[in-house]
């Protein structure tokens, strides 16, 4: 079965910090996409980003990074100088898309609260 | 940005009723998705779609039913609703597989309270 672990419940920092969120996944299938999402108190899933199984390059867009590791079965993001409005839940998903569908086991969640 | 839409966005409603979440989405997608999100934060899947005339049970237990008559509507339904109902209910669909690239796309949800 899949699974997805982020240990973190919730983080509280100061805004201009680096503030790193892990996730850990538990899965038996060779393919399969990892995914992080943001949820803002107004409550819909903002997309941020997707990996797949193949390809362990690390990602920067702006101030947001992602460190996939295989060997360590983790999914990590990272905000740099972190800002107020970051301040939001952040899921970390796997899917196995089968027949296409995106079937998303989702993590707990970590509750991100940027303070300034 | 993503044109999925789920009304209402808030729904208060007593024990026994018969209530229909709405989600529509103007994208074409094929595939349609009714994730639970407790109080405690945890999203699970409770029901999915290929396409019309589709419908399948996820992985967490639901005694909610959907159905896909059309490709931009899925509604999900409760015959009669309690207490142990309440929760946040969030539509998503994703695009045709195309390689490694898919993605979900989310409304906003509908934060149903049963009394």
């Amino acid at each position: 079965a899949q699974k997805v672990t982020q240990a973190q419940t919730e983080i509280s920092v100061v805004e201009k910090e680096d503030v790193t969120l892990d996730c850990v996944y538990e899965t038996r299938d060779t393919t399969y996409y990892l995914f992080w999402y943001k949820q803002p108190p107004s409550g819909e899933l903002v997309f941020l980003i997707r990996r797949n199984s193949f390809d362990e390059q690390n990602e920067i867009s702006g101030r947001y990074s992602w460190n996939f590791q295989k060997s360590t079965s983790s999914f990590n993001f990272t905000i740099t100088a972190s800002q107020v409005v970051d301040s939001a839940v952040y899921f970390c998903a796997l899917s196995e898309a089968q027949r296409g569908a995106q079937k998303l086991v989702f993590g707990q969640g970590t509750r991100l609260t940027i303070n300034p | 940005e993503a044109d999925i839409y789920q009304t209402p966005r808030y729904l208060v409603i007593g024990t026994g009723k018969k209530i229909t979440l709405e989600c529509s989405q103007t994208m074409g997608h094929d595939k349609m998705y009714w994730y639970q999100q407790d109080p405690g934060m945890e999203l699970h899947l409770i029901h999915y779609s290929y396409g019309v005339n589709s419908t399948e049970k996820g992985d967490l237990s639901s005694e909610s039913t959907v159905s896909r008559i059309r490709t931009e509507h899925f509604p999900l339904t409760l015959e009669s609703a309690r207490p142990s109902h309440t929760s946040q209910y969030l539509c998503a669909s994703s695009r045709p597989f195309q390689g490694a690239y898919t993605e979900a796309f989310f409304g906003q949800g509908t934060r149903l309270t049963v009394v």
